[in-house]
């Protein structure tokens, strides 16, 4: 079975500094994934998928088969970015599962 | 973007009843829906798969004939909590899949559940 491991549930960081959410999967297939975003009094929303390789609002996933690890980074936090940070795994061979993290509550402190 | 509205926010019932919670995609037709449970500062726990026109798929654990699914159109899927119980207060979501793309999914706003 596949699972998600978000190892911190808080993290505060400054603003300007280095950010990184940390995400660790288990899965013995070839996974496809997502992270997704909270942010205060607003749905759940993707912000990105490690397929597309892209930077959304500075931040950036990289996917390590090696350490089964798909850790979200930003260089220079902003306190916009403060919000509740999900990790995601869809597993290849069930269309239907989406396996959640527990998430992570970033706050970024001015 | 897309939009998924979920009604209602937030409900507080007796022991007993029933509920009904609403999942509507607003500017496009979904096809297959997921309804969720989070409890407080846990992960989301997909409950159930929901296809139009067909059965819903219910995740290992999940009670069929408590969590009633109905996913009747296009653009609209609802969960009925039957029976409603304390120990089924929880946060529900629900999602909407445009097309087959995971990155085509949208979440619903979510509806707080309490049972007196």
């Amino acid at each position: 079975a596949q699972r998600v491991t978000q190892p911190e549930k808080l993290l505060s960081v400054f603003k300007g500094a280095p950010v990184e959410l940390k995400c660790n999967y288990s899965y013995s297939g070839s996974p496809e994934l997502f992270w997704y975003v909270q942010y205060s009094r607003q749905r759940l929303q993707l912000l990105l998928r490690h397929i597309s390789r892209e930077s959304i609002k500075g931040f950036t996933a990289d996917l390590n088969k090696g350490e089964t690890s798909f850790h979200l980074k930003k260089p220079f936090a902003q306190e916009e970015d403060s919000a509740m940070y999900y990790c995601a795994l869809r597993s290849s061979g069930s269309a239907r599962q989406l396996t959640f993290g527990s998430g992570t509550q970033l706050t970024v402190l001015p | 973007g897309a939009v998924v509205s979920q009604h209602p926010s937030r409900v507080i019932c007796k022991s007993g009843t029933s509920v009904k919670i609403e999942c509507r995609s607003l500017d496009f037709q979904a096809t297959t829906m997921f309804w969720y449970r989070q409890f407080p500062k846990q992960s989301l726990m997909l409950m159930a798969t929901s296809n139009e026109g067909s059965k819903a798929t219910y995740e290992q654990g999940v009670e069929k004939d408590k969590f009633l699914i109905n996913h009747a159109s296009l653009t609209l899927s609802t969960l009925t909590v039957t029976s409603a119980h304390p120990e089924d207060s929880s946060f529900y979501i629900c999602s909407a899949r445009r097309g087959t793309g995971w990155e085509k999914l949208f979440f619903g706003s979510g509806t707080q559940l309490s049972v007196l």
